[in-house]
């Protein structure tokens, strides 16, 4: 009974190449966001989708793409593998974006581009 | 634009003792929320506590307490009798805004030595 899942949990891949990260959430939250927790642990807001509509796209590479197909699922795809995109990504949800609410996290995901 | 700033980049202690973390805020919005998260060295996001900016009460929660002061923009968080289960990265947050777009401080790695 997982509530915010996020798979692979470790993902190690070669530079150029094209990888998705999926996350689900059985909260019943409005809100999904991705966030990318650099090696020395500082926590940068990517991207927020309330009810499937993009509401925070800071400045990432264009070759961070996410997708919500659903409120419950926010996958990010990322084309074109760099050395830097090695970090953690994290995955979160909260309830409606205008309560502010506190934001449930997954586990995170670990890539590593070689 | 909002800023968290957690100066203590580390903090070690010997178990028993207590511990404060710093951390200092920047905002221009009257409405805003703060939050602390945990990230124990198994890598998860936890949750901690959620403060309005409109509630300067203290907060206790166990060993646990925060300590909410506008004039100083300041919300530090006091752990009491720390136990070596306190170790981990420790996370200060702001929000404000319509879509929590949330701002996290660099974090303090705290680790209480037995």
């Amino acid at each position: 009974d997982t509530a915010v899942s996020q798979t692979p949990k470790y993902l190690v891949t070669q530079m150029g190449n094209d990888k998705s990260i999926k996350c689900e959430q059985n909260l019943g939250h409005d809100t999904m966001y991705w966030y990318k927790q650099d090696s020395k642990k500082f926590l940068k807001i990517m991207f927020s989708y309330n009810n499937k509509e993009l509401i925070i796209n800071e400045t990432v590479p264009n070759r961070f793409s996410p997708k919500s197909p659903d409120k419950a699922h926010l996958n990010l795809h990322i084309n074109s593998l760099e050395l830097g995109d090695s970090a953690v990504y994290f995955c979160a949800s909260s309830q409606n974006p205008g309560s502010y609410n506190e934001q449930f996290f997954g586990p995170g995901t670990r890539l590593t581009v070689l | 634009a909002q800023k968290v700033t957690q100066a203590q980049t580390e903090i070690s202690v010997v178990e028993k003792e207590d511990v404060t973390l710093d951390c200092v805020y920047e905002t221009r919005d009257t409405t805003y929320y703060l939050f602390w998260y945990k990230q124990p060295p198994s890598g998860e996001l936890v949750f901690l506590i959620r403060r309005n900016s409109f509630d300067e009460q203290n907060e206790i929660s166990g060993r646990y307490s925060w300590n909410f002061q506008k004039s100083t923009s300041s919300f530090n968080f006091t752990i009491t009798a720390s136990q070596v289960v306190d170790s981990a990265v420790y996370f200060c947050a702001h929000c404000s805004g319509g879509y929590q777009k949330v701002t996290f401080g660099t974090g303090t790695k705290l680790q209480v030595i037995p």
